[in-house]
């Protein structure tokens, strides 16, 4: 079973960069059966997907957030990272990282969560 | 962008009662659709993906149906711990796409 754990500052500055990475154990983060994913959810609010990575074959991003998001992986941490640039407001979320086996886009295992404030 | 409709927004009903959770797409997704359960506080978990298959360890009392645009999520005998918030989700292209949810509440 993967076990997945978000880590990051718990405030960014609006115009800043948020940045967060999560931890994988359970699984390598260079398997090429699983896709990596982060999914937010505003506080109150429903769930978004921010984007996917898959260790061989690029990464995909919400077109709403394409221009501002970058994810990646470290193999030497067993982690995948989150880099969110220009952030604002309306940025302010609870960011889960999740992994999929086998079926791009079916979130089978998530981290419990870490909530970012946007504020000045 | 492929939007997920989810009715009705708020389901309030007792133990033991049958719960029905619509999600409807404004385009065909195949049967490339997913429920989640979120509970307070929690991740939300999922349930059954590709719009019929339960996730390892999801009781029988959660069945999924539907294909094209319509889908179903048939809760058969509520237990006291499934009173939280469903979200169905499609991946039928690289834009994924979530329903607003649907919060079942004890009546």
């Amino acid at each position: 079973q993967v076990q997945l754990q978000e880590s990051g500052p718990g405030l960014v500055k609006p115009s800043e960069t948020l940045s967060l990475s999560c931890t994988v154990s359970g699984a390598s983060i260079s398997s090429t059966a699983y896709y990596w994913s982060w999914i937010r959810q505003p506080p109150g609010k429903g769930l978004e997907w921010v984007g996917s990575i898959y260790f061989t074959g690029g990464s995909f991003y919400n077109p709403s957030l394409k221009s501002r998001v970058t994810i990646s992986v470290d193999t030497s941490k067993n982690q995948f990272s989150l880099r969110l640039a220009s952030v604002t407001a309306p940025d302010t979320a609870t960011y889960y990282c999740a992994s999929s086996r086998g079926h791009f886009g079916v979130f089978d295992s998530w981290g419990q969560g870490t909530l970012v404030p946007v504020s000045s | 962008e492929i939007v997920l409709t989810q009715s009705p927004a708020t389901l309030s009903l007792s133990p033991g009662e049958r719960a029905t959770l619509s999600c409807r797409a404004s385009q065909s997704v195949s049967n490339y659709l997913a429920w989640y359960q979120q509970k307070p506080g929690q991740a939300p978990s999922l349930l059954i993906f590709d719009a019929s298959n339960r996730a390892f360890g999801i009781p029988a009392r959660f069945s999924g149906s539907g294909s094209g645009t319509v889908f179903t999520l048939t809760i058969s005998n509520l237990e006291p711990e499934d009173f939280a918030v469903y979200y169905c989700q499609q991946r039928t292209d690289r834009a994924l796409t979530f329903g607003g949810g649907t919060r079942v509440e004890i009546k």
